[in-house]
């Protein structure tokens, strides 16, 4: 079984309406992240969460708001969806030890229409 | 603030050599990941660095220099599996494990 799993891995949308995407992990780690992947601009931070009361903004937060769950769960949603938000977008989970390597979920591909 | 400039494509022949560039300006540095990822799939950890030198692993081996914020990725024996898009990714500081990620190289190996 995967560790990083998310839901749905596609999903087609229309402008103006809420969606979630749902990231879960059996890792155990603390950590957390939303990234947003875009042709040309790589990986974008979106949210991250070091805990599960701790919640923060990456550099593209306008847009999108998240829940911390539990531990091992990390919700992303979209509140209005508009068609610049359509990309592929990825949770990663991190230990807070060693280097901190991020292991990322296999993708949710989101098109706004 | 962050940049991290890579190439974006790069095309090298089975059993060649690559090598795939990354140079970074951040405000603090913490250490350089590289990350594999297949068309359409989750980027996987390759390499590490937070020292200057190489690290070799098998095939792939990550070099740094951080007085000229500069690290390459090392492609030895080309094989087709590993066509596939390389991120270089830098970590500015200790607390707390934020990447920056470049554009991503595009490796596309021929026969």
């Amino acid at each position: 079984d995967a560790d990083v799993t998310q839901t749905p891995r596609n999903r087609i949308t229309k402008t103006g309406k809420r969606i979630m995407l749902e990231c879960s992990q059996t890792k155990g780690h603390d950590r957390m992240y939303w990234y947003r992947q875009d042709p040309g601009l790589g990986l974008r931070l979106i949210y991250y969460s070091f805990d599960v009361k701790d919640i923060n903004k990456g550099e593209i937060s306008d847009g999108y708001s998240v829940s911390r769950q539990a531990q091992a769960k990390f919700s992303l949603s979209l509140e209005s969806a508009i068609p610049n938000q359509t990309a592929l977008y990825f949770c990663a989970t991190s230990d807070r030890t060693g280097i901190e390597t991020q292991y990322f979920g296999p993708g949710t591909r989101l098109l706004v229409l | 603030g962050q940049n991290i400039d890579q190439p974006t494509e790069m095309t090298a022949t089975e059993g060649a050599i690559v090598q795939i560039n990354c140079t970074y300006q951040t405000s603090g540095f913490n250490g350089l990941f590289w990350y594999q990822q297949h068309a359409g799939e989750a980027p996987t950890f390759l390499s590490y660095n937070v020292l200057d030198g190489l690290e070799e692993k098998g095939r792939f081996s990550s070099f740094l220099s951080r007085s000229k914020g500069y690290s390459y990725l090392l492609l030895k024996e080309l094989q087709m599996k590993d066509s596939a898009s390389y991120l270089c990714a830098v970590t500015p500081k200790a607390a707390g494990n934020k990447l920056t990620f470049g554009g991503g190289t595009r490796v596309l190996v021929k026969p």
